[in-house]
């Protein structure tokens, strides 16, 4: 079965320090990758995903992932935190039996401070 | 267009009672997804309809649960019996498969509280 995991359940940073939030998948086949976020008392967000082509892929609010095959890794990454991407990051990967069902890790705090 | 909308934001209910909870999907979106979120279990993906049939129900916890999509523009979960386990943030999200795949469009939640 197609799975990610997310093996920290927070990740704290410096505002203006490079941010990874880290996700690691097993699938059979060629993975789909996905990234969201979940701010406060809100609906998850879509941030980037990863089909096919470039290995580094680049989102919404400036970030980015890398596609690493042979680390079965999609890490989550941006250069510069804000105060404000202090939310739940999930990863998430298509599940092989549906085009458009997808199944997700478990989420990453990300808490940034000033 | 205004997102994914549910209803209620809130709900409260004591152990026993129906309950239900509604979403609008985006127009046009033919996929819709129903998504539960707890601290214990994170986020589980519950049924999902495509053009307005349910394709996959197997995250359904149990027969109390159960969800229909009477046109493209609505969907209902409902909790019958509701009990105090069923505690949690529910998620309606839609999707346009033609668009990209995975790039699904959450609503803000319902939280329900079962006391």
């Amino acid at each position: 079965a197609q799975s990610v995991a997310q093996p920290e359940d927070q990740v704290n940073v410096a505002e203006g320090n490079p941010l990874t939030v880290k996700c690691t998948y097993s699938v059979s086949g060629n993975p789909y990758l996905f990234w969201y976020v979940q701010y406060p008392n809100r609906g998850l967000q879509f941030l980037l995903k990863y089909i096919t082509g470039d290995n580094l892929v680049k989102g919404s609010y400036g970030f980015e992932a890398e596609f690493n095959k042979s680390q079965t890794s999609f890490h989550l990454k941006k250069p510069s935190a804000l105060v404000s991407d202090s939310a739940l990051y999930f990863c998430a990967v298509r599940d092989i039996r549906s085009f458009q069902k997808l199944v997700f890790g478990t989420g990453t705090r990300l808490l940034v401070s000033p | 267009d205004a997102g994914v909308i549910q209803s209620p934001r809130h709900e409260v209910t004591e152990m026993g009672q129906e309950v239900t909870l509604r979403c609008k999907p985006i127009s046009g979106h033919d996929y819709l997804f129903w998504y539960r979120q707890t601290m214990m279990r994170g986020l589980e993906l519950l049924i999902y309809f495509n053009n307005n049939v349910p394709i996959d129900d197997s995250g359904m916890p149990e027969d109390r649960f159960s969800a229909k999509m009477p046109n493209a523009s609505f969907s209902t979960l409902k909790i019958q019996p509701s009990e105090p386990r069923d505690s949690a943030v529910y998620f309606c999200a839609s999707s346009f498969a033609s668009v990209g795949v995975g790039e699904a469009f959450f609503g803000q939640g319902t939280r329900l509280t079962v006391v």
